[in-house]
């Protein structure tokens, strides 16, 4: 069946990069997204990947994917106090439901 | 309208009581997405829609727990005689081409059973 993982909790100094590492099972998977979640409010789309990219920027995020060993990575540089939040790695198949890890709850730090 | 609307954003209902939750999502979005999430927990998928019809019922939690879609556009989401296990954050989505640019999500209805 199909797994998404994410570790829970990540912290950093403010000004650092961060990095959320998420792992997957179906490597069947097409696209692939990072959302983020502010405390009571919904899930907000960060950004997106097609599993034939390796790479994608987007002013300070940078996704990475490893398909060989169904790696996904958001680095966040220059992590600010309003970065805090959780994120969530999913993915899906065209016409399919998002499956979604647990979420890394992100704490910047002063 | 600019965003996906949930009603009501908080319910407090006693256990065995009826709740319908209401989801409005963009105009025009064909693909509707109802999704769980209990506290410190990830996001359970319970059913999603194609226009009124429903794909994949699989998520749906226990036969207490249906949904309908009218007009392709608002979904109810109805919990029978509810329990305090069914306490959670329900969150819709919908989205244009079937989810392969992501979704928007709502705000979300929290549930509180007591």
């Amino acid at each position: 069946g199909e797994d998404v993982e994410q570790s829970l909790f990540l912290s950093v100094r403010e000004g650092d990069s961060s990095v959320i590492n998420c792992t997957y099972t179906d490597s069947s998977s097409t696209y692939l997204y990072w959302y983020k979640q502010e405390p009571g409010a919904g899930l907000q789309l960060l950004t997106y990947i097609f599993s034939n990219m390796d790479m994608k920027q987007d002013q300070r995020l940078t996704v990475l994917l490893n398909k060989k060993d169904k790696h996904l990575s958001l680095r966040i540089a220059d992590t600010q106090t309003g970065d805090s939040a959780i994120y969530f790695c999913a993915e899906t198949m065209k016409m399919r439901q998002l499956t979604f890890g647990s979420g890394t709850q992100l704490t910047v730090l002063p | 309208g600019a965003g996906v609307s949930q009603s009501p954003s908080n319910k407090v209902t006693e256990k065995g009581k009826d709740v319908e939750l209401r989801c409005d999502p963009i105009s025009g979005h064909t693909a509707l997405y109802w999704y769980r999430q209990s506290l410190g927990q990830g996001l359970e998928f319970l059913i999603y829609f194609q226009g009124n019809s429903a794909p994949d019922k699989s998520g749906l939690p226990s036969d207490r727990f249906s949904a309908e879609r009218t007009g392709g556009s608002v979904s109810t989401l109805t919990i029978q005689r509810t329990q305090q296990e069914d306490s959670a954050v329900y969150l819709c989505a919908s989205s244009l081409d079937g989810g392969n640019y992501g979704y928007t999500f709502g705000s979300g209805t929290r549930l509180t059973v007591v």
